[in-house]
């Protein structure tokens, strides 16, 4: 039973265009929620978070919305940078523990 | 500061062996978690350590286990290796717990099974 969901394995981006990556969750209890990255061969780095009762938070050229009432997490960037080419992972945390999506690998080409 | 470090890199066994991985904290981090990558799974939750107990437990059988020892450092063992057991294991550290603050990830051990 996945609680989390990146529908999408892979997205191809233009370079200086955004970047939208998306995450459906089921489960209503939920309290935080947050965005990591992963560049081959390494473990994955914090991008960014959101706590369950905001619907917005922002960092630079990054910013994650939560609908909660769609159960939607999704993860902006703009301008998207060949160096942004990474598998990015939502999670979501529960009780202390975080799950984790599939991941999406995005590719941002120059 | 050093990072999360994950020894060894690679490992390479065979169905029925055991196996044994480690994770050094980042100094001052007292929540070790352990995560199994495989493709198209993503990041299964193994368990989370704080202060040498386990505080939280993921769906996986009994063969997974761990512990923590009294500087942080944790241990990940696996007895009884299976084909399916083949993946990338993650250690990941925070100051207080996966809810109050990010993990750092260490680069993980490669385990293949044969």
């Amino acid at each position: 039973d996945q609680q989390v969901k990146q529908n999408s394995p892979s997205l191809s981006v233009q370079e200086g265009r955004i970047s939208i990556l998306n995450c459906d969750y089921t489960n209503s209890m939920f309290d935080y929620f947050l965005w990591y990255k992963k560049y081959p061969a390494e473990g994955p780095t914090f991008l960014i978070s959101i706590s369950s009762i905001k619907d917005k938070n922002e960092d630079g050229r990054f910013t994650v919305f939560l609908n909660k009432s769609a159960k939607h997490l999704s993860l902006h960037i703009v301008p998207s940078q060949p160096g942004d080419s990474a598998v990015y992972f939502c999670a979501a945390s529960l009780q202390g523990k975080l799950i984790f999506g599939q991941g999406t690998e995005l590719s941002v080409k120059p | 500061k050093a990072g999360v470090t994950q020894t060894p890199r690679y490992l390479i066994k065979t169905r029925g062996q055991q196996v044994t991985l480690s994770c050094s904290p980042i100094s001052g981090h007292r929540s070790v978690s352990w995560y199994q990558q495989t493709p198209g799974q993503g990041l299964q939750f193994l368990f989370e350590y704080f202060s040498e107990t386990q505080r939280n437990k993921g769906n996986f059988p009994g063969r997974f286990s761990g512990r923590q020892f009294s500087n942080s450092r944790s241990e990940m063992n696996v007895s009884t290796l299976e084909l399916g057991d083949s993946a990338l294991y993650l250690c990941a550290s925070s100051v207080a717990g996966q809810q109050n603050s990010p993990l750092h990830f260490g680069n993980g051990t490669r385990l293949t099974v044969t």
